[in-house]
């Protein structure tokens, strides 16, 4: 069974732009949510989707946002890039909403300059 | 908000060592999960805990959740380089607003001299 697959795995953007990654969760998984990673701030949530609805929200700007299609795969775009905004962002799929274990993919690895 | 604290965050230890990496928050949480992540790559999940007071074994880490399901802690016996990463616990706190959102811990970088 394959993981959760992210595209691309790294990135280099402009401070302005906007850019959009995308998960492949695992198969029959239903609930993706994203994640930002930072040597300051460690692993922070952004959000969670679950049949195509976001379900929950970290606390970032409005610039975050997401979405996720009807056989679950998710992408998320970040618009107006920042320097901060520099990360990597992971998506982690799990069978349902409400269980424990989730599973991360690879992440991407966006550098703003 | 709720937080995971996670100690210490560095750790170098001779191949062979034992060691304890403690997570421990003020709230209670319906689970907590550990897991490990090398670098560049995503977490990989080690273990999860539901009840307090649980014990998980793998090999040669053990994994216990607190009676109140406030902390954990992750032993490992004769440490190998192998097991040199960054462990991260993460938690689901109880409530429905909850449901899907992981709050992680700071991390704890292992590294393990041969």
């Amino acid at each position: 069974k394959a993981g959760v697959t992210q595209t691309p795995r790294y990135l280099i953007k402009t401070r302005g732009q906007q850019v959009t990654l995308s998960c492949s969760p695992i198969s029959g998984h239903r609930s993706v949510s994203w994640y930002q990673q930072t040597p300051g701030q460690g692993l922070q949530f952004l959000f969670e989707y679950f049949s195509e609805t976001q379900r929950n929200k970290g606390n970032f700007p409005g610039r975050f946002s997401g979405r996720q299609f009807s056989n679950s795969r998710s992408e998320m775009n970040v618009s107006t890039l920042e320097l901060g905004d520099s990360a990597l962002y992971l998506c982690a799929s799990s069978l349902e909403r409400g269980r424990t274990e989730a599973f991360f993919g690879q992440g991407t690895r966006l550098t703003v300059v | 908000t709720q937080l995971l604290e996670q100690s210490p965050q560095f750790l170098s230890i001779q191949e062979g060592e034992n060691l304890t990496v403690y997570c421990n928050s003020s709230s209670v949480f319906s689970s907590l999960q550990w897991y490990r992540q090398e670098p560049g790559e995503g977490p990989v999940l080690l273990v999860t805990v539901v009840t307090g007071g649980e014990v998980k074994k793998l090999k040669r880490l053990t994994f216990q959740f607190g009676d109140a399901r406030k902390d954990s802690s992750l032993h490992i016996t004769a440490a190998q380089p192998g097991d040199t990463g960054l462990y991260l616990c993460a938690g689901t706190n109880i409530g429905s607003s909850n449901t899907g959102k992981l709050i992680f811990g700071q991390g704890t970088t292992l590294q393990v001299k041969p």
